[in-house]
């Protein structure tokens, strides 16, 4: 059983286009990361939430963290190519799990 | 800050032989440092924990036998990858938490490896 559902798995969109990621689970977490990977090099912070009901923005990029601290979710404004790559939630539920990643594909 | 470093980035390898990747905090100590493999276009999956100057903690299903970790000083935990086979083939990630931090973890670059 996966402690973290990410949704979707695969996202493909033209440049411009908004889109949302899901990063859902049954239990609380003290707090939840998100991260972008890009092929061939390891994954790169992107922002830690750690407040039920926080929103954290990172330029185009908005994070939520849901008020009972058992989801997130990653909004991204008028996507762009550069934007494409591997996107996952983890937590350090005392180790740091993932859920199974979004692969965003940006097109121009 | 927060610099994790890896070796060597990409390694081939014949079967049946071993293999040793090496990753490195480079700016921080790192009491705990965790070993991920990822397949083409899916997520990380957590092979093991290891702290320094402890055994590795594996996870259920990972051979311990055959991955071995060493996480002999606070920068530098290795996984040797023994009697290697194709299906082991895999980028191989690292990461490490600094002393202290509970939930910031920083990455290495991951490591190509290709069993012929």
């Amino acid at each position: 059983t996966q402690l973290l559902e990410q949704s979707p798995q695969f996202l493909s969109i033209q440049e411009g286009e908004n889109l949302t990621v899901y990063c859902n689970s049954s239990s609380v977490f003290s707090s939840l990361q998100w991260y972008r990977q890009e092929p061939g090099e390891g994954p790169v912070l992107l922002v830690t939430v750690v407040t039920g009901g926080e929103v954290k923005k990172l330029k185009r990029l908005t994070f939520q963290f849901g008020d009972a601290r058992k989801d997130s979710s990653l909004h991204i404004t008028a996507a762009q190519p550069g934007d494409t790559g591997l996107y996952l939630c983890g937590t350090s539920y005392g180790k740091l799990t993932f859920g199974q990643g979004t692969i965003l594909t940006v097109h121009p | 800050g927060a610099v994790v470093s890896q070796h060597p980035s990409r390694v081939i390898c014949k079967s049946g032989t071993s293999v040793k990747i090496e990753c490195r905090s480079l700016d921080f100590q790192a009491t705990t440092m965790f070993w991920y493999r990822q397949f083409p276009k899916q997520s990380l999956m957590l092979m093991a924990t290891s702290n320094e100057g402890s055994k590795a903690t594996y996870e259920q299903g990972v051979e311990k036998d055959k991955f071995l970790i060493n996480h002999a000083s606070l920068t530098l935990s290795t996984l040797t990858v023994t009697s290697a086979h194709p299906e082991d083939s895999s980028f191989y990630i690292c990461s490490a938490r600094a002393q202290g931090l509970d939930y910031e973890q920083y990455f290495g670059p991951g490591t190509r490896l290709t069993v012929t």
